[in-house]
């Protein structure tokens, strides 16, 4: 198995630019979910799904959209990227977070800064 | 609103001795809490988790720690190696409802002397 798989793993995108992060993991996990990690700072949860078709806001979901039409797949979207969304970005997928083990595999996380 | 924190930021310990890192966590409902490694440049890493029916809970040279009176967290790391250098989140499991949230604390560096 691969994992959890993020693409791409550096970008650089201008101020009111749009782009998405690809994240995608091979074991049949229907929990998935992005983190935005800021320098010297924890994991903050942006977006969460269950399973195909079903999305939540975390923590600090302004600024991004998700769908999960697949289970392997769970893109975030940036709409109109700004200075304070420079970060580094993790995806993370478990079995359930309901099924009693709540052990999440971590993507290796997408660098990004915005000018 | 409720949150999960850490009491210290960095933690610097010799080679050999043992490490002791704290989290302190505000939600009482809270019960299901995990550790995570994360070094630098990759993401984290599950160390070892614990549910609050268990005051501990140990691992291959990791011991978890839960202390539900005063809501207090920590990760026992035996003989620490240059090898357990990197970043260490608590996390806990926030409910709700049909959809469960896992929300991490702030992190605590440990930096192993050689």
């Amino acid at each position: 198995n691969a994992g959890v798989t993020q693409t791409p793993k550096f970008q650089v995108l201008k101020t009111g630019q749009s782009m998405t992060l690809q994240c995608a993991q091979d074991m049949n996990h229907e929990y998935m979910s992005w983190y935005r990690q800021d320098p010297g700072m924890g994991l903050r949860l942006i977006h969460y799904s269950v399973g195909a078709g079903i999305t939540d806001q975390g923590e600090v979901p302004n600024g991004y959209n998700v769908s999960r039409s697949t289970t392997e797949d769970f893109p975030l979207r940036l709409l109109s990227a700004a200075p304070s969304q420079t970060s580094v970005y993790f995806c993370a997928s478990s079995y359930s977070i309901l099924s009693g083990s709540y052990e999440q595999y971590f993507g290796p996380g997408t660098r990004l800064t915005v000018t | 609103g409720e949150s999960v924190g850490l009491h210290l930021p960095t933690l610097s310990v010799q080679e050999g001795d043992n490490s002791i890192i704290n989290c302190a966590y505000s939600n009482s409902a809270s019960d299901y809490f995990i550790w995570y490694k994360q070094e630098s440049g990759k993401g984290p890493q599950f160390i070892i988790d614990i549910r609050s029916n268990m005051d501990k809970r140990q691992g291959q040279r990791v011991t978890v720690l839960l202390n539900k009176t005063v809501k207090h967290l920590s990760l026992q790391i035996a003989a620490t190696q240059p090898g357990d250098s990197a970043v260490y989140f608590c996390a806990e499991i926030q409910y709700g409802g049909a959809t469960n949230k896992l929300i991490f604390g702030t992190g605590t560096l440990l930096a192993v002397q050689p």
